[in-house]
């Protein structure tokens, strides 16, 4: 148990949807980072927060939003969704919001796009 | 960006046998990581190396960073059932646009193991 936790672990939605995916990071971690795990694509860094501030933005789509909160959870955002999102969603915290910081992963959301 | 080659994308292999992945980059690598991730599980952080030639033992896990810091490899002796899993290299790159880094995971070594 990585002390990273992620709601809910599992989603099946309709093409079109919009969905959200929580996080919550280890206690005293100030940054938050998402990424999508798909079979074709691999494990792809979407976009990184550090205490409540966007710090890096990866590979995400234009459709996709996150946000960090005061409280430091965090939300991923999916919107007019395609089959092809279907894939696992998982966040990750640190410390800091230095990159070379060990990265804890949560569980995973699989999201599934029907 | 950079372009991160990892090698084999399977291995099968009996236990106690060892086992090797290699991560290969055309450009040089400032830092890199990596991550176990078990079938259904999550990655899992395992090492980082930053230093030309640098290596690090873990047990029965070495990892080493090349010395021109464009290759890296993990190699396990005699493996164990509990080494099954995913292992990803994740150099560090620069985020296109800006100052920034990102981690770059390349498509990982499923390792699997016959007792």
């Amino acid at each position: 148990d990585s002390g990273v936790t992620q709601t809910p672990k599992h989603l099946i939605t309709a093409t079109g949807q919009r969905v959200t995916l929580r996080c919550s990071p280890r206690s005293g971690d100030l940054s938050v980072y998402w990424y999508q795990q798909s079979l074709d694509q691999g494990l792809q860094f979407l976009i990184q927060y550090y205490n409540g501030e966007e710090r890096a933005k990866g590979n995400i789509l234009e459709r996709f939003s996150a946000q960090q909160f005061p409280d430091l959870h965090s939300e991923l955002n999916l919107s007019s969704l395609e089959l092809g999102d279907s894939a696992l969603y998982f966040c990750a915290s640190s410390v800091s919001g230095v990159i070379t910081d060990t990265q804890y992963f949560g569980p995973g959301t699989r999201l599934t796009v029907l | 960006g950079q372009q991160v080659m990892q090698i084999p994308q399977y291995q099968h292999v009996q236990e106690g046998e060892d086992f090797t992945t290699y991560c290969n980059s055309s450009t040089t690598l400032s830092n890199i990581q990596w991550y176990k991730q078990r079938p259904g599980g999550h990655p899992v952080f395992l090492i980082q190396l930053v230093k030309s030639g640098e290596v690090k033992k873990q047990k029965r896990l070495t990892f080493q960073f090349g010395e021109a810091k464009k290759n890296s490899s993990l190699h396990i002796t005699a493996t164990q059932t509990t080494d099954v899993g995913t292992y990803f290299c994740a150099p560090l790159e620069r985020n296109s646009g800006g100052s920034n880094y990102k981690l770059t995971f390349g498509k990982g070594t499923l390792l699997t193991v016959n007792p």
